[in-house]
Formats: structure tokens, sequence, C-alpha cells
């Protein structure tokens, strides 16, 4: 079974700045996706960035990018120029050919003007 | 893009009566809708998946006499909570997925369910 561990249950970081989220997972499949999704407080998931295994190069969107270890099964989440609306809980997620999203415990991340 | 919506928003409900809950994809269709639990700042747990013309298919520890889904059409799928008690209050979200691959889901705004 596919398991998704983000170890860290909560982050702060100051406006303006750079941070980090971290997420580890374990699979047997070789075809499969990774994904961050945010949850702000109306609890609406949305996702923010998306990648394929089978693509070497990390996904890109605007201000988020991540850094995908397929070895390491690695794949963590930077947020460039932190704003206040950024402040949220993350999860991240995994799925593969049974299409189920496997979902990481989350983190929540606090923005501090 | 893919709107999914969920309705009601929010319900309140007395112990031993039944709710429902609908999820509809109002732009695409959706073979496939999937069902989640979720509790105040924990994550969202699999309740079961569903298919359009078939039976849902329930995750290990779902009791699925108490959680009966139905997906009716290939934009609609509900979620019937019966014979409702204070510890299934939750916050119940759907997702539906585009095409055969679960790799495109949209999420609905969720419903929060409160059983007194």
């Amino acid at each position: 079974a596919q398991t998704v561990t983000q170890s860290q249950p909560e982050m702060s970081v100051q406006e303006a700045e750079t941070v980090t989220l971290s997420c580890t997972y374990d699979t047997s499949e070789s075809d499969y996706y990774l994904f961050w999704y945010k949850q702000p407080p109306s609890r609406q998931m949305i996702l923010v960035i998306r990648q394929e295994a089978y693509k070497q190069q990390n996904a890109t969107e605007n201000r988020f990018s991540v850094n995908f270890q397929k070895a390491a099964k690695s794949f963590s989440l930077k947020i460039s120029d932190s704003q206040l609306g950024d402040a949220a809980m993350y999860f991240c997620a995994y799925t593969g050919a049974n299409s189920k999203l496997t979902f990481g415990k989350g983190i929540t991340l606090s923005v501090r003007p | 893009g893919a709107v999914v919506s969920q309705h009601p928003s929010w319900v309140i409900c007395k112990s031993g009566t039944s709710v429902k809950i609908e999820c509809r994809s109002l732009d695409f269709q959706a073979t496939t809708m999937f069902w989640y639990r979720q509790f105040p700042k924990q994550s969202l747990m699999l309740m079961a998946t569903s298919n359009e013309g078939s039976k849902a298919t329930y995750e290990q520890g779902v009791e699925k006499d108490k959680f009966l889904i139905n997906h009716a059409s290939l934009t609609l799928s509900t979620l019937t909570v019966t014979s409702a008690h204070p510890e299934d209050s939750s916050f119940y979200i759907c997702s539906a997925q585009v095409g055969s691959w679960g790799y495109e889901q949209y999420f609905g705004p969720g419903t929060r369910l409160t059983v007194t």
C-alpha cells in the first residue's frame, strides 16, 4: 500500500520569505502522480501543483515549485515570496493506478506579517 | 475550469434521522466520484469510490449500511448518512474524476454535518 508522510505538523514563515514543506512517500508503482493541495479556512481543497513521476523536470506554478527526488521518494513544496493568503493547511497526496488519492497528515502554514 | 458543487453546505439533523448530501459535477461528466471524511485539523480519509451505474466500493472500516452511496448519473453522486448519530458529525468532501485516471480530480466545497 502507498503511504504519504508529512512529519511537520506546523510551520511559520515571514511574509515575503521562502518556505519549504516536506513530504515523503512510499510506493512500489512506477507510474504515479504527486500533488500538493491547499486547504484554506473555507476548507475548499485547491490544487497547488502536480507532478508526474515520469517527468524529471520539477513542476512549477508561479511562486510554487517542487523538488521531486524520485529515488529518495521525496516531494517537497517551495513557496517563494510568501503572502498572507498562503496561510492554510497543505496536504501532500499521491495517486497511482487505482486512481485513489492518498493524503499525508497535512501541515498548517502560518504567515507572519 | 471544472466545477464540483455540494449541497447542502451545512446541515444539522437530529440523532436517528437520515441526511442526504449531493455532489454534482457542473461542467463535465464524471464516471468516478470519491467521498471523503475529514475531522477538524486532520487529513482527508477516503470513505468510498462511487462509479456511475455500479455499486460503490467502500474502504475498509466504513459501514456500507450507514453511508449509502448512489451514483445515479454522470454528474451526480449522493451520500446518505442513515440513522445518524453525534459521532457521524464531520466534514464530508466529494471529488469528481475527469477521465479514467486519478490525476485529474476536482473537489467539492464540502458539507458540514452536525448531528444533535
